[in-house]
């Protein structure tokens, strides 16, 4: 069965531009969570998509959005880029059926340089 | 405000050696805690506890969880350099998931 894969893996941007970041779960999960890494804060919530709407959300303005289609692959936006967006972005898949309860399965990620 | 806390920040050992890993936590409305290895890639999951008091074991590894001091360890008996990871800790709770900053574990040959 096929890992949870994101592209693109690697992405340079400048201030004040937007990203898309995109993530395919694993085969019939359907949650998709979204997490930022970064050395000094370490790996930080974002949110959670199940069945094509967020179901939780972490502490992040609104600049952060994401959305999840029929499919269950899921994209997440960042507007205005700022500096300290620059991190590595982890996307996780689950069944989804004990909400944030049960294993999620990371993909590789994708690392956002902002210049 | 909800927190995750590891300790030791890092950790050097001899291989062979035994070594246990802290999480402490204050999560509003606990439901679950886990625990990561993550090498030089994303973190791979290696238990999730939700009962207190209940070892879950996989090997060399296990992890015990005490909800009522609010702590779980992860043990890692007969070390080997192949155990050289960050591990993290991460509690579910009040709709979200809190992660602590991580132990770095070094095992020396």
């Amino acid at each position: 069965k096929a890992g949870v894969t994101q592209t693109p893996r690697y992405l340079i941007k400048t201030r004040g531009q937007q990203v898309t970041l995109s993530c395919s779960p694993i085969s019939g999960h359907r949650s998709v969570s979204w997490y930022q890494q970064t050395p000094g804060q370490g790996l930080q919530f974002l949110f959670e998509y199940f069945s094509e709407t967020q179901r939780n959300k972490g502490n992040f303005p609104g600049r952060f959005s994401g959305r999840q289609f029929s499919n269950s692959r899921s994209e997440m936006n960042v507007s205005t880029l700022e500096l300290g967006d620059s991190a590595l972005y982890l996307c996780a898949s689950s069944l989804g059926l004990a909400e944030l309860q049960e294993t999620q399965y990371f993909g590789p990620g994708t690392r956002l340089l902002v210049l | 405000e909800d927190k995750v806390v590891q300790s030791p920040l890092s950790l050097v050992v001899h291989e062979g050696d035994t070594v246990t890993l802290n999480c402490s936590y204050e999560v509003t409305n606990f439901r679950s805690l886990l625990w990561y290895k993550q090498e030089k890639k994303a973190p791979t999951f290696l238990f999730m506890l939700t009962s207190s008091g209940i070892e879950k074991k996989s090997g060399r590894l296990s992890s015990i969880l005490d909800k009522k001091e609010l702590f779980s360890i992860l043990n890692i008996t007969a070390t080997q350099t192949g155990d050289s990871a960050v591990y993290l800790c991460a509690v579910y709770g009040d709709d979200k998931i809190i992660f602590g900053k991580g132990t770095r574990l070094h095992i020396l040959p």
